[in-house]
Protein backbone atom coordinates (compact mmCIF):
# COMPACT_ATOMS: atom_id res chain seq x y z
CA UNK A 1 0.00 0.00 0.00
CA UNK A 2 1.19 3.61 -0.44
CA UNK A 3 1.47 6.62 1.66
CA UNK A 4 2.76 10.06 1.92
CA UNK A 5 3.69 12.22 4.62
CA UNK A 6 3.93 15.63 4.51
CA UNK A 7 6.44 17.42 7.13
CA UNK A 8 4.90 20.58 8.92
CA UNK A 9 1.44 21.27 9.19
CA UNK A 10 1.94 24.95 9.24
CA UNK A 11 4.56 26.88 6.88
CA UNK A 12 4.84 30.48 7.46
CA UNK A 13 7.37 32.61 4.73
CA UNK A 14 7.36 35.95 4.52
CA UNK A 15 5.97 37.35 1.06
CA UNK A 16 8.36 37.18 -1.28
CA UNK A 17 10.20 34.17 0.44
CA UNK A 18 10.90 31.39 -1.10
CA UNK A 19 8.30 28.48 -0.84
CA UNK A 20 8.80 25.12 0.05
CA UNK A 21 6.82 22.15 1.64
CA UNK A 22 7.54 18.97 1.91
CA UNK A 23 6.40 15.45 0.67
CA UNK A 24 7.40 11.88 0.84
CA UNK A 25 5.90 9.22 -0.43
CA UNK A 26 6.24 5.23 0.17
CA UNK A 27 4.78 2.70 -3.24
CA UNK A 28 6.05 -0.75 -3.79
CA UNK A 29 5.82 0.50 -7.81
CA UNK A 30 6.88 3.87 -9.64
CA UNK A 31 4.11 6.44 -7.94
CA UNK A 32 1.72 9.17 -10.14
CA UNK A 33 2.49 12.04 -7.46
CA UNK A 34 0.59 14.95 -7.21
CA UNK A 35 0.11 18.91 -5.86
CA UNK A 36 -3.34 19.99 -4.95
CA UNK A 37 -4.48 23.61 -3.13
CA UNK A 38 -7.36 23.99 -1.06
CA UNK A 39 -8.86 27.93 -0.31
CA UNK A 40 -10.83 28.26 2.05
CA UNK A 41 -14.09 26.92 1.47
CA UNK A 42 -13.45 25.44 -1.97
CA UNK A 43 -12.74 21.81 -3.27
CA UNK A 44 -9.27 20.68 -4.10
CA UNK A 45 -7.69 22.50 -7.24
CA UNK A 46 -4.20 20.65 -9.04
CA UNK A 47 -1.47 22.40 -8.80
CA UNK A 48 0.69 19.93 -10.97
CA UNK A 49 1.78 15.93 -11.46
CA UNK A 50 4.15 13.86 -12.07
CA UNK A 51 3.70 10.99 -14.45
CA UNK A 52 7.28 9.49 -14.60
CA UNK A 53 8.01 12.15 -17.63
CA UNK A 54 10.30 14.91 -16.57
CA UNK A 55 11.26 14.96 -12.87
CA UNK A 56 11.13 18.25 -12.52
CA UNK A 57 7.46 19.49 -13.04
CA UNK A 58 5.90 23.08 -13.49
CA UNK A 59 2.44 23.69 -12.55
CA UNK A 60 0.28 26.68 -12.13
CA UNK A 61 0.83 30.30 -10.11
CA UNK A 62 4.84 29.67 -10.33
CA UNK A 63 4.84 26.06 -8.39
CA UNK A 64 6.86 23.69 -9.37
CA UNK A 65 7.94 20.40 -7.71
CA UNK A 66 11.01 17.55 -8.63
CA UNK A 67 10.63 14.23 -8.05
CA UNK A 68 13.68 12.59 -6.01
CA UNK A 69 13.23 8.56 -6.82
CA UNK A 70 16.30 7.97 -4.65
CA UNK A 71 14.95 10.21 -1.84
CA UNK A 72 11.33 9.26 -2.47
CA UNK A 73 10.22 12.40 -2.20
CA UNK A 74 8.27 15.22 -3.77
CA UNK A 75 8.70 18.57 -2.46
CA UNK A 76 6.84 21.78 -3.95
CA UNK A 77 8.41 24.95 -4.37
CA UNK A 78 7.60 28.39 -5.38
CA UNK A 79 10.56 30.81 -5.94
CA UNK A 80 8.44 33.89 -4.03
CA UNK A 81 5.67 33.88 -2.18
CA UNK A 82 2.78 35.61 -2.84
CA UNK A 83 -0.06 36.85 -0.27
CA UNK A 84 -2.81 34.70 -2.44
CA UNK A 85 -0.58 31.83 -1.84
CA UNK A 86 -2.13 31.36 1.78
CA UNK A 87 -3.99 28.18 1.74
CA UNK A 88 -4.14 24.18 2.59
CA UNK A 89 -1.59 22.03 0.23
CA UNK A 90 -2.19 18.74 -0.32
CA UNK A 91 0.38 15.89 -1.60
CA UNK A 92 -1.21 12.78 -3.21
CA UNK A 93 0.17 9.46 -4.30
CA UNK A 94 -1.40 7.00 -7.06
CA UNK A 95 0.28 3.82 -8.14
CA UNK A 96 -1.78 3.71 -11.21
CA UNK A 97 -3.27 0.66 -13.38
CA UNK A 98 -6.71 2.41 -13.39
CA UNK A 99 -9.47 4.56 -12.04
CA UNK A 100 -8.04 4.45 -8.54
CA UNK A 101 -8.05 6.80 -5.49
CA UNK A 102 -5.64 9.37 -4.49
CA UNK A 103 -3.85 9.03 -0.92
CA UNK A 104 -3.46 12.15 0.54
CA UNK A 105 -1.33 13.44 2.96
CA UNK A 106 -2.20 15.40 6.22
CA UNK A 107 -1.99 18.55 4.10
CA UNK A 108 0.66 21.64 4.92
CA UNK A 109 -1.43 24.82 5.94
CA UNK A 110 0.98 27.67 4.09
CA UNK A 111 0.97 30.90 5.76
CA UNK A 112 1.96 34.14 4.15
CA UNK A 113 3.60 36.96 6.54
CA UNK A 114 2.78 40.59 5.15
CA UNK B 1 -22.07 24.42 -15.18
CA UNK B 2 -18.35 23.51 -15.75
CA UNK B 3 -16.18 21.22 -13.84
CA UNK B 4 -17.79 19.01 -10.94
CA UNK B 5 -20.35 20.17 -9.22
CA UNK B 6 -22.46 19.34 -5.51
CA UNK B 7 -25.52 20.12 -4.14
CA UNK B 8 -26.06 21.26 -1.55
CA UNK B 9 -23.05 23.05 0.00
CA UNK B 10 -24.26 23.06 2.89
CA UNK B 11 -26.43 20.31 4.75
CA UNK B 12 -27.60 20.15 8.61
CA UNK B 13 -29.52 17.12 9.59
CA UNK B 14 -30.27 15.12 12.58
CA UNK B 15 -29.92 11.48 12.86
CA UNK B 16 -32.84 9.98 12.05
CA UNK B 17 -33.04 12.02 8.79
CA UNK B 18 -32.65 10.54 5.43
CA UNK B 19 -30.89 12.87 3.28
CA UNK B 20 -28.50 12.85 -0.45
CA UNK B 21 -25.72 14.57 -1.32
CA UNK B 22 -25.38 14.95 -5.61
CA UNK B 23 -22.61 15.47 -7.72
CA UNK B 24 -22.35 15.99 -11.38
CA UNK B 25 -19.52 16.12 -13.82
CA UNK B 26 -19.53 18.24 -16.85
CA UNK B 27 -15.66 17.06 -17.70
CA UNK B 28 -17.14 13.86 -19.95
CA UNK B 29 -14.91 11.82 -17.53
CA UNK B 30 -15.55 7.92 -16.91
CA UNK B 31 -14.78 7.55 -13.20
CA UNK B 32 -15.90 9.19 -10.40
CA UNK B 33 -15.70 9.58 -6.62
CA UNK B 34 -16.49 10.15 -2.90
CA UNK B 35 -13.69 11.61 -0.11
CA UNK B 36 -14.41 12.33 3.26
CA UNK B 37 -12.30 15.64 4.74
CA UNK B 38 -12.66 15.77 8.26
CA UNK B 39 -11.18 18.55 10.67
CA UNK B 40 -7.44 17.21 11.57
CA UNK B 41 -7.17 13.96 9.24
CA UNK B 42 -6.19 13.75 6.02
CA UNK B 43 -8.79 13.27 2.92
CA UNK B 44 -10.25 9.52 3.52
CA UNK B 45 -11.30 8.16 0.02
CA UNK B 46 -14.93 6.23 0.39
CA UNK B 47 -15.90 4.92 -2.99
CA UNK B 48 -14.64 4.50 -6.26
CA UNK B 49 -16.80 4.26 -9.16
CA UNK B 50 -15.23 2.89 -12.93
CA UNK B 51 -17.63 3.65 -15.72
CA UNK B 52 -20.95 3.41 -13.24
CA UNK B 53 -19.50 0.50 -11.45
CA UNK B 54 -18.44 0.42 -8.14
CA UNK B 55 -14.35 -0.86 -8.42
CA UNK B 56 -13.33 0.43 -4.42
CA UNK B 57 -15.68 0.74 -1.20
CA UNK B 58 -13.11 1.51 1.74
CA UNK B 59 -14.29 -0.19 4.74
CA UNK B 60 -17.52 2.75 4.63
CA UNK B 61 -20.32 1.84 7.05
CA UNK B 62 -23.26 1.20 5.79
CA UNK B 63 -25.47 4.56 6.50
CA UNK B 64 -23.47 5.52 3.60
CA UNK B 65 -24.44 4.52 0.27
CA UNK B 66 -23.63 5.28 -3.15
CA UNK B 67 -25.41 5.54 -6.46
CA UNK B 68 -23.80 5.93 -9.92
CA UNK B 69 -26.95 5.83 -12.28
CA UNK B 70 -24.56 7.36 -15.03
CA UNK B 71 -20.88 8.22 -15.68
CA UNK B 72 -22.01 12.17 -15.15
CA UNK B 73 -23.63 11.34 -12.15
CA UNK B 74 -22.68 10.48 -8.18
CA UNK B 75 -25.11 10.60 -5.41
CA UNK B 76 -24.41 9.65 -1.27
CA UNK B 77 -27.20 8.70 0.35
CA UNK B 78 -27.16 9.47 3.72
CA UNK B 79 -29.08 7.53 6.51
CA UNK B 80 -28.87 7.22 10.62
CA UNK B 81 -26.06 9.64 10.82
CA UNK B 82 -23.90 9.46 13.62
CA UNK B 83 -22.20 13.43 14.82
CA UNK B 84 -19.04 12.22 14.06
CA UNK B 85 -20.10 12.25 10.49
CA UNK B 86 -19.73 16.04 10.35
CA UNK B 87 -17.19 16.91 7.53
CA UNK B 88 -16.79 18.19 3.84
CA UNK B 89 -17.66 15.58 1.42
CA UNK B 90 -15.80 16.10 -1.59
CA UNK B 91 -16.58 14.61 -5.21
CA UNK B 92 -14.07 13.93 -7.82
CA UNK B 93 -14.04 12.50 -11.24
CA UNK B 94 -11.01 11.38 -13.39
CA UNK B 95 -10.89 10.06 -17.23
CA UNK B 96 -9.30 6.55 -17.07
CA UNK B 97 -6.86 6.25 -19.96
CA UNK B 98 -5.37 9.43 -19.58
CA UNK B 99 -1.41 9.79 -17.82
CA UNK B 100 -1.47 10.11 -14.28
CA UNK B 101 -5.41 9.86 -13.62
CA UNK B 102 -5.48 13.13 -11.80
CA UNK B 103 -9.02 14.23 -10.34
CA UNK B 104 -10.88 17.21 -10.92
CA UNK B 105 -12.75 17.76 -7.11
CA UNK B 106 -16.12 19.96 -6.37
CA UNK B 107 -16.18 22.32 -3.68
CA UNK B 108 -17.89 20.22 -1.76
CA UNK B 109 -20.98 19.58 0.46
CA UNK B 110 -19.92 20.81 4.10
CA UNK B 111 -22.50 18.22 6.50
CA UNK B 112 -23.13 18.90 9.92
CA UNK B 113 -25.23 16.28 12.09
CA UNK B 114 -26.76 17.46 15.27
Amino acid sequence: AQSVTQLGSHVSVSEGALVLLRCNYSSSVPPYLFWYVQYPNQGLQLLLKYTSAATLVKGINGFEAEFKKSETSFHLTKPSAHMSDAAEYFCAVSVGGGADGLTFGKGTHLIIQP
Amino acid sequence: ETGVTQTPRHLVMGMTNKKSLKCEQHLGHNAMYWYKQSAKKPLELMFVYNFKEQTENNSVPSRFSPECPNSSHLFLHLHTLQPEDSALYLCASSQEGTSGYEQYFGPGTRLTVT
